[in-house]
């Protein structure tokens, strides 16, 4: 079975500056989705960003970016230019090619931004 | 003109109740999801939906039931309530097989409910 594991519980950065949330997982398929959500004080889950196994370009998205490591099992998010509003908890996930049917979650991290 | 809109979005009730949730999607997917946010923030999948029909069910206890009366519509019903049932359901929708191949999900805003 997948497993997505996210080993920092919170992260904080200083408003303007990067910082860069890990994420892992473990599969033995080799074509599989990874997916970066936002979750703010809100509570709706927002896709961030994604990723596709079999591309080798890292996706971006604004001042988002993915770090893609496929070897490794590696799928980290970047946030550039850091805003007070990127405050949320950020779930990675995984969704396999073959069976779509669900999307398995990390624990998530809570980012803070400070000003 | 909300995508996935869920309610109610908070509920209260006693333990032994009976409580529905009730999600509606007008993306035109064909495939929905209810998913349980614990009180650590952990997400997991309970049950989806393709053309009202199950397609998982992952080992949730038989007094959850689902029920989806057609592709836009996906129902929580919950019989005789426990405090471990607290927690916030999201309802989802995604086309189970689209273009991208991603069939990215969306979500509603989450139904919090609090078992006293």
């Amino acid at each position: 079975a997948q497993t997505v594991t996210q080993s920092q519980p919170e992260m904080s950065v200083q408003e303007a500056e990067t910082v860069t949330l890990s994420c892992t997982y473990d599969t033995s398929e080799s074509d599989y989705y990874l997916f970066w959500y936002k979750q703010p004080p809100s509570r709706q889950m927002i896709l961030v960003i994604r990723q596709e196994a079999y591309k080798q370009q890292n996706a971006t998205e604004n001042r988002f970016s993915v770090n893609f490591q496929k070897a490794a099992k590696s799928f980290s998010l970047k946030i550039s230019d850091s805003q007070l509003g990127d405050a949320a908890m950020y779930f990675c996930a995984y969704r396999s090619a073959i069976n779509t049917d669900k999307l398995i979650f990390g624990t998530g991290t809570r980012l803070q931004v400070f000003p | 003109d909300t995508a996935v809109s869920q309610t109610p979005k908070y509920l209260v009730t006693q333990m032994g109740n009976d409580k529905s949730i009730k999600c509606e999607q007008n993306l035109g997917h064909d495939t929905m999801y209810w998913y349980k946010q614990d009180s650590k923030k952990f997400l997991k999948i309970m049950f989806s939906y393709n053309n009202k029909e199950l397609i998982i069910n992952e080992t949730v206890p038989n007094r959850f039931s689902p029920k989806s009366p057609d592709k836009a519509h996906l129902n929580l019903h919950i019989n005789s309530l426990e405090l471990g049932d607290s927690a916030v359901y999201f309802c989802a929708s995604s086309h189970l097989f689209d273009s991208s191949g991603a069939n990215v999900l969306t979500f509603g805003a989450g139904s919090r409910l609090t078992v006293l």
